[in-house]
């Protein structure tokens, strides 16, 4: 079963960016992830789907200050020009043969 | 569009019975596996369940194995959960999702379970 470690907070000024990090475990280190941002007393929301490759999609309606991008086992989560509305959760998930993994989530503090 | 409205949450005793409903519009709802995720508020995200197409490939987390039941009815493009024996520690929010890998959500339908 795969392992999502992720960080549990991050801050980072408005208008800057910041790097998001999902750590896959060693035995699927090359597993496709996906993220998901979480507003505050909102559902989740579906970011981007993100490969081994570096290669990422951003789901419908997601501004192009999201991208994605990966180093072996570590898969980030990358936004710039921040902006106020960008403080939320952020989880990534992977999936395997009828079961699916969350990370733990990271809380983003826009400053 | 693609939409997905859970209902059915509510408030519960411990060992009763509750049955959840997603109905999906938007897409070809028979085309995709979909998936039932749980919150505790405050908590992270719990994967519950997941179908695919056909019904013929599921899967459930431990947690809830022998206690939950997941089905899908493509004509009325609706999905299902079937909650039996709840427990006080399957009190959360509870979100069904489009796809293994998740590309859509409901809003989320709220289980409270306590005596």
């Amino acid at each position: 079963q795969p392992v999502l470690t992720q960080s549990s907070s991050a801050s980072a000024s408005l208008g800057s960016s910041v790097k998001l990090t999902c750590t896959l475990n060693s035995r699927h280190s090359t597993y496709i992830i996906a993220w998901h941002q979480q507003r505050p007393g909102r559902a989740p929301r579906y970011l981007m789907k993100l490969e081994y490759s570096g290669n990422y999609n951003r789901g419908s309606g997601v501004p192009d200050r999201f991208s994605g991008s990966s180093s072996g086992a570590d898969r980030y989560l990358t936004i710039s020009n921040l902006q106020s509305e960008d403080e939320a959760d952020y989880y990534c998930e992977t999936w395997g043969i009828n079961t699916q993994v969350f990370g733990g989530g990271t809380k983003l503090t826009v400053l | 569009e693609v939409l997905l409205v859970e209902s059915g949450g509510g408030v519960i005793r411990p060992g009763g019975s509750l049955r959840l409903s997603c109905a999906a519009s938007g897409f070809t709802f028979e085309n995709y596996g979909m998936s039932w995720v749980r919150q505790v508020p405050g908590k992270g995200l719990e994967w519950v369940s997941s179908i695919n197409w056909n019904g013929d490939s599921i899967g459930y987390a431990d947690s809830v194995k022998g206690r939950f039941t997941i089905s899908r009815d493509n004509v009325k493009k609706s999905l299902y959960l079937q909650m039996n024996s709840l427990r006080v520690g399957d009190t959360a929010f509870y979100y069904c999702a489009r796809g293994d890998e998740i590309d859509y959500w409901g809003q989320g339908t709220l289980v409270t379970v306590s005596s």
